[in-house]
């Protein structure tokens, strides 16, 4: 596609329940980025796909969270037994390699209530 | 640990003016920075980018310095426009071991420009 694109846009979700939050990438884009935007908060790093292997995953806050990519294209960051604080805007971004030029997704705007 | 810190937090200005937004990171060794736009509801837009080894860069009304060795960034945008109204956000890209492509963010400063 012409850009990166995440669904769903939003979503609300109670308490407990998993999430699955998807990212496409542009296509031929081998590197890409799960970000997450908590309100006032900058953008924290999730994890980092190169293919589809994930040879950094500091940034995940906790083993409830989750990410697979497969045919080094389409991405899912899982969320399990979602809590109040993983309210935030998700944002996925992918590049050529890992090179500079990154494109950023509109992000999903998840709400936990 | 890499920390980057943007001031002001909030900026409004009337249209016309020029203004500069700044970027500070607590560890020198960073293999680039970028400056990036971002619009309410919207991604990320890169604005531009400075290599470690170079000391600015400009596009148009934008111009963005780096003192690496201060741990310093400005961004200056000359004849400000009411289009301009966004949150600018300023990110490290850290070199060495953890040069993996990923963006150590600040919290962004949100500018406002009046008509």
């Amino acid at each position: 596609g012409a850009g990166v694109s995440q669904s769903p846009s939003n979503k609300v979700t109670e308490k407990g329940k998993d999430v699955e939050l998807r990212c496409d990438p542009i296509s031929g884009h081998t590197a890409l980025y799960w970000y997450r935007q908590s309100l006032g908060q900058g953008l924290e790093f999730l994890i980092y796909f190169q293919g589809n292997s994930a040879p950094d995953k500091s940034g995940l806050p906790s083993d409830r969270f989750s990410a697979e990519r497969t045919g080094g294209s389409v991405s899912t960051l899982t969320i399990q037994r979602t809590q109040q604080e993983d309210s935030a805007v998700y944002l996925c971004a992918s590049s050529l390699m890992n090179r500079e030029s990154y494109t950023f997704g509109s992000g999903t705007r998840l709400t936990v209530v | 640990k890499q920390e980057v810190t943007q001031i002001p937090a909030a900026l409004s200005v009337p249209e016309g003016e020029n203004l500069v937004l700044n970027c500070s990171f607590t560890d020198s060794a960073i293999y680039n920075l970028q400056w990036f736009r971002q619009d309410p509801g919207k991604g990320l837009t890169s604005l531009l980018l400075i290599q470690s080894s170079q000391r600015e860069q400009t596009s148009g009304r934008l111009n963005a310095s780096l003192d690496k060795s201060s741990g310093r960034s400005t961004l200056y945008i000359a004849a400000s426009q009411p289009g301009d109204s966004a949150t600018y956000l300023c990110a490290v890209r850290p070199d060495g071991s953890g040069n993996t492509g990923k963006l150590i963010f600040g919290q962004g400063t949100t500018l406002q420009v009046k008509p």
